[in-house]
């Protein structure tokens, strides 16, 4: 049965740092990982999906790697503003004829202070 | 687009009472599912479908019934709700895009509480 775990469970710090979130996952067979920021009372918003045969992913100022013989997912926040003051969410994916099935973490819940 | 809707957003509940979460999508995605939240824990899949009239269990999906009879409308329903149901509910939708990845969108959520 896969598990996800994330660490640290919270995170604060001052604006302009680079950060590093961290995902781990326990069954290595998966199709995809994926993470999510998740804002209070909202709903999830996608930031980076990355195949299991890609290494990493890159959005803006946001890069996701993808380790699958350790079972990791790191991600890499640059230049961070109070603006990314979210939960942050990964997920195993997987695979299925149609459709996944996403295994999440708890989430780890960032403050960047001005 | 209006993406994933859900209905309704709060709803306070008594240990015994019905009632249908309501989920909708205006994407066609063949492919959407029900998950909760509960403090300190991840998303956990209730049901989910794979395409109109099929339907799978999730990882959690003890008092739980949903059924998918058009593309668009996935319905939750809690048959006699209990305490333990108290969490809040999200919906998602996806498809197979040209990478062969499935891309996920979710609902703003259902925020439950039985008492």
């Amino acid at each position: 049965k896969q598990e996800v775990t994330q660490i640290p469970a919270a995170l604060s710090v001052p604006e302009g740092e680079n950060l590093v979130l961290n995902c781990s996952f326990t069954d290595s067979a998966i199709y995809n990982l994926q993470w999510f920021r998740q804002d209070p009372g909202k709903g999830l918003t996608s930031l980076l999906l990355i195949q299991s045969s890609q290494r990493e992913q890159t959005s803006g100022r946001l890069n996701a790697s993808l380790d699958k013989s350790s079972g990791r997912s790191t991600l890499y926040i640059a230049a961070s503003q109070p603006g990314d003051s979210a939960t942050y969410l990964c997920a195993a994916a997987s695979h299925m004829e149609y459709g996944n099935k996403l295994v999440f973490g708890a989430g780890t819940i960032l403050r960047v202070k001005s | 687009n209006a993406g994933v809707t859900q209905t309704p957003k709060f709803q306070v509940l008594k240990t015994g009472q019905s009632m249908t979460l309501q989920c909708a999508q205006d994407m066609n995605h063949e492919y959407m599912s029900w998950y909760r939240q509960d403090p300190g824990m991840g998303l956990r899949l209730i049901h989910y479908s794979v395409g109109a009239g099929i339907t799978d269990q999730g990882e959690v999906p003890n008092g739980y019934n949903v059924s998918r009879s058009t593309t668009e409308d996935f319905p939750l329903r809690l048959l006699s709700a209990a305490p333990s149901q108290t969490s809040v509910y999200f919906c998602a939708s996806s498809y197979l895009n040209s990478q062969l990845l499935y891309e996920q969108y979710f609902g703003p959520g259902t925020r439950l509480t039985v008492t």
